[in-house]
């Protein structure tokens, strides 16, 4: 089954640290791959998204994200992490489905809190 | 320029009751997605339309039902509302959703229903 995984549920972190958001994946052929935030009783805010081309993207917010292949993820990172960054994160994946259409698969979050 | 709007904010229902949660957008989006939010969950698609006049059943399908009679209006539609149906409810939009998509979705603000 095609999926998306976040292992960590919370990730913690010093303001002015790095910060990583794990993703992983599991699909057919080349995936389209997306970050998305979502702050206290709001909609989800695109961060960026990966397509093809050049492995390391860069988004919104000064934030960015690798693809690896190989290892199948699609890390979220931000040099210096901001308290203002404490939301929750979510990864999707474009997938096709068995009808043929495309849909949206999410990971099941991971909150991130940066700690003053 | 209002995106996606979502109506109501919120909701408590008694159970057995017909709901109708009502999303517009203004971006004249092709495609738009109905996803319900649940802890430790994630998002989960209930309902998508890839253009007005089709629409496509997503993973949790059941107890919903969604219509598509125009570009801006995706109403989504409890008949018979129940416990389980508790949730944040998000409605989405891309410019298209067809195979050869690779846009992002935005999102509205949500609604937070209640089945009591």
């Amino acid at each position: 089954a095609q999926s998306v995984a976040q292992p960590e549920d919370q990730v913690n972190v010093a303001e002015g640290n790095p910060l990583t958001v794990k993703c992983t994946y599991s699909v057919s052929g080349n995936p389209y791959l997306f970050w998305y935030v979502q702050y206290p009783n709001r909609g989800l805010q695109f961060l960026l998204k990966y397509i093809t081309g050049d492995n390391l993207v860069k988004g919104s917010y000064g934030f960015e994200a690798e693809f690896n292949k190989s290892q199948t993820s699609f890390h979220l990172k931000k040099p210096s992490a901001l308290v203002s960054d404490s939301a929750l994160y979510f990864c999707a994946v474009r997938v096709r489905s068995t009808s043929g259409t495309y849909k949206y698969i999410f990971g099941t979050g991971t909150r991130l809190k940066v700690l003053a | 320029i209002a995106g996606i709007t979502q109506a109501p904010t919120s909701q408590i229902l008694a159970a057995g009751r017909r709901m109708t949660l009502r999303c517009t957008q203004d971006m004249r989006h092709n495609a738009m997605y109905w996803y319900r939010q649940d802890l430790g969950l994630g998002l989960r698609l209930i309902h998508y339309s890839n253009t007005a006049g089709t629409t496509g059943k997503g993973e949790v399908p059941d107890g919903y039902s969604v219509s598509r009679a125009n570009t801006d209006d995706f109403p989504l539609t409890l008949a018979s509302a129940v416990p389980s149906q508790t949730s944040v409810y998000f409605c989405a939009s891309s410019a298209s959703g067809g195979s050869t998509s690779t846009d992002t979705q935005y999102f509205g603000p949500g609604t937070r229903l209640t089945v009591l």
